[in-house]
């Protein structure tokens, strides 16, 4: 099985310009989690969501920060605008149902905002 | 709240040397624990996992006991090796009244085996 599918892998960009992060779970996975990983904070969970809803966004930052999932395959995390402390490296995981617990975790999207 | 601490690192070891990394926890009701291993460059996998108290979870040679009356899940391997270099995070599960599945990590701990 294909495990979960981060896309991109690396991304570069310039303050204020929009930043798009992708996420494909494994299939029939329904939770779906968002971490941002930096060396000053260690692992943060930032949004996660069970059967496409999001169920505790206290994780994410500010309004700049937003978070979709559309269906059961496929979630967004999108900063717009983005600004140089952004610069993380976002994971996304998946777990089977609701209340299970080991969670399945992406390569990671390493974002670089100049 | 729930929260987990671990052994500030990094953590330098000889090749074949004994590890422990030590985990502490703190959490109302009875949360399932759990060691993640990442490699450079790598996400976060799963190492081991227990669900209850005096439970062993074990893998790769790696053990970590439930250990309720001290609140630990301390890591632990015999003999270590080069390939063992990583970031380890101990973490646990929120079972609380929501029982979300929502993990709660540690720092991380750093190893790093030299030849």
């Amino acid at each position: 099985d294909a495990g979960v599918i981060q896309s991109p892998r690396h991304e570069v960009t310039e303050m204020g310009q929009e930043v798009t992060l992708r996420c494909k779970p494994i299939s029939g996975h329904n939770s779906l989690f968002w971490y941002r990983q930096t060396m000053m904070r260690g692992l943060e969970l930032l949004i996660y969501f069970n059967n496409n809803v999001p169920i505790d966004d206290s994780g994410m930052p500010e309004d700049r920060f937003s978070a979709k999932m559309p269906n059961a395959s496929f979630s967004t995390l999108k900063i717009q605008p983005s600004e140089p402390r952004d610069s993380a490296v976002y994971f996304c995981a998946s777990s089977t149902r609701q209340g299970s617990d080991t969670q399945y975790f992406g390569p990671g999207t390493r974002l670089t905002v100049l | 709240g729930d929260s987990v601490t671990q052994m500030e690192g990094p953590v330098t070891l000889s090749e074949e040397a004994f590890l422990t990394i030590n985990c502490t926890y703190t959490a109302t009701g009875y949360p399932s624990l759990f060691w993640y291993v990442q490699y450079p460059g790598e996400g976060l996998q799963l190492l081991l996992k227990a669900t209850k108290a005096d439970d062993k979870g074990s893998n790769k040679g790696f053990e970590a006991t439930y250990r309720k009356e001290t609140t630990s899940f301390h890591l632990e391997k015999g003999s270590v090796q080069v390939s063992d270099s990583a970031v380890y995070f101990c973490a646990l599960s929120d079972r609380g009244s929501s029982n979300t599945g929502k993990l709660i990590f540690g720092q991380g701990t750093t190893l790093q085996v030299k030849p």
